[in-house]
């Protein structure tokens, strides 16, 4: 079973637009952990917002917002005021069994990721 | 600040021979990963350790082998490579607690022909 999804292979935004990139995951443990990761072309994975599974308010790193849903299972990361160098592809990544004893204790899933266009 | 460092950037290997690509790290993590990612696509757990001398298999184990001796240093090994194995590989580390960030190293390019 995929761990996480992330449903949108591509999206495109106009500059200056909000983007929500979706991104669900499954997992029965109850300490975990939600990742977003932005890939440039140049391949580098850079990190850009964590949620954690008992965090009661959402993330959020300057533009960047992730909307959690705990009961959805969904964890859609908000890009808010899109900028030409947020071309790029997003990950999604879940880290399970965050406390010793997890079954998939320290395990680390990424998603399929999307491809994010923004248009001048 | 050296973070994860991975070697080598690029190889071509050939079908049937076996190389093994370092990881290291020099921030004490006791967490580490190696994950492949063929073009376009997600990033597949290879395999992951969460201590010196502690490995656990990750979705697509097959055709690899790690070992942890130290906490620094994460080696993956190929053996008897196949041209299924074209990919780029990403060494990644961590603190074993909630939230902290995840460091990547900047990936190693190898194409089996």
């Amino acid at each position: 079973a995929q761990k996480i999804t992330q449903t949108q292979p591509g999206m495109f935004v106009q500059e200056k637009e909000a983007v929500t990139l979706d991104c669900t995951y499954d997992t029965s443990d109850q300490s975990y952990g939600l990742f977003w990761y932005k890939q440039p072309s140049s391949g580098e994975m850079i990190f850009l917002i964590y949620q954690g599974s008992y965090d009661e308010q959402n993330a959020t790193e300057g533009r960047y917002s992730l909307n959690f849903q705990k009961a959805r299972k969904s964890a859609n990361l908000v890009i808010s005021a899109s900028q030409l160098g947020d071309s790029a592809m997003y990950f999604c990544a879940m880290r399970e069994g965050l406390r010793a004893g997890g079954t998939s204790y320290g395990k680390l899933t990424f998603g399929q990721g999307t491809i994010l266009t923004v248009h001048p | 600040n050296a973070g994860v460092t991975q070697t080598p950037k690029f190889r071509i290997l050939k079908i049937g021979q076996s190389m093994t690509l370092q990881c290291t790290q020099d921030m004490n993590h006791n967490y580490m990963y190696w994950y492949r990612q063929d073009p376009g696509m997600g990033l597949k757990l290879i395999y992951y350790s969460v201590g010196a001398g502690i490995t656990d298999k990750g979705e697509v184990p097959n055709g690899y082998n790690v070992s942890r001796s130290t906490t620094e240093d994460f080696p993956l090994r190929l053996e008897l490579a196949a041209p299924s194995q074209t990919s780029v590989y990403f060494c990644a580390s961590s603190y074993m607690r909630a939230g902290h960030t995840i460091y990547f190293g900047e990936g190693s390019w190898l194409t089996v022909v």
